[in-house]
């Protein structure tokens, strides 16, 4: 299995609390994801890193922001949470776009 | 309309049978994922192909370029079977970006 995890693996929050996710790799590759999925939904991009520092934004990254400052450690940010970023956020790497991903155990966040 | 539409949502087999799960999209692609979810939640990749067949134990994924479908095919089902599988596709020009289905809820009982 690929040397991925997550922290915390379970969170309950507060409506406009900040909260932060991290994704830990000991894979050494470059490219680093934060996706969530819900019912009803496919998994769905938040943000992406292709290096340190070097980020991108996905489908749904209103009300996200993300960090990438060494290579194996990737933070998800939600400034103010809301109930609607309840969620099970996953987080993936690959260490090359044209690669199979691995993806990490999963963080379920109840924003109440 | 989702880009990527996967078919049967959910599927009941008997161990043993022989099961099959679609995955059709609606523009070009450059490959097509498929992915297994475990009942406890974790991601599992089984395959990336961009043409042809590939085959990995039981389980074997072909993809039709020209008609824009792929199929996971699994033989001998088995109970651990049970799962989420899920087809996820890349498009041309967003080399990082995966498009993801729903997914085929799968449960084979004995």
């Amino acid at each position: 299995d690929a040397g991925i995890t997550q922290s915390p693996r379970h969170k309950v929050t507060e409506t406009g609390t900040p909260v932060t996710l991290r994704c830990h790799q000991t894979e050494n590759h470059r490219y680093m994801y934060w996706y969530r999925q819900d019912p009803g939904h496919g998994l769905r991009l938040i943000h992406y890193s292709y290096g340190v520092k070097d980020t991108d934004k996905g489908e749904v990254s209103d009300g996200y922001s993300v960090s990438r400052s060494k290579t194996e450690d990737f933070l998800l940010t939600l400034e103010s949470a809301t109930s609607s970023q309840t969620s099970v956020y996953f987080c993936a790497i690959s260490a090359d776009p044209g690669y199979e991903q691995y993806f990490g155990p999963g963080t379920r966040l109840t924003v109440t | 309309k989702n880009e990527v539409e996967q078919s049967p949502q959910n599927l009941t087999a008997q161990e043993g049978e022989f099961i099959t799960i679609n995955c059709s999209y609606s523009v070009g692609i450059s490959a097509l994922h498929w992915l297994q979810q475990h009942p406890g939640g974790g991601i599992v990749s089984l395959f990336m192909l961009s043409s042809g067949k590939k085959k990995h134990g039981r389980l074997i994924a072909t993809i039709n370029i020209q008609e824009k479908h792929s199929s996971l095919h699994i033989t001998a089902s088995h109970p651990r079977d049970s799962a989420v599988y899920i087809c996820a596709v890349r498009l041309p020009g967003t080399a990082s970006k995966l498009t993801f289905g729903t997914g085929t809820r799968l449960q084979v009982t004995l």
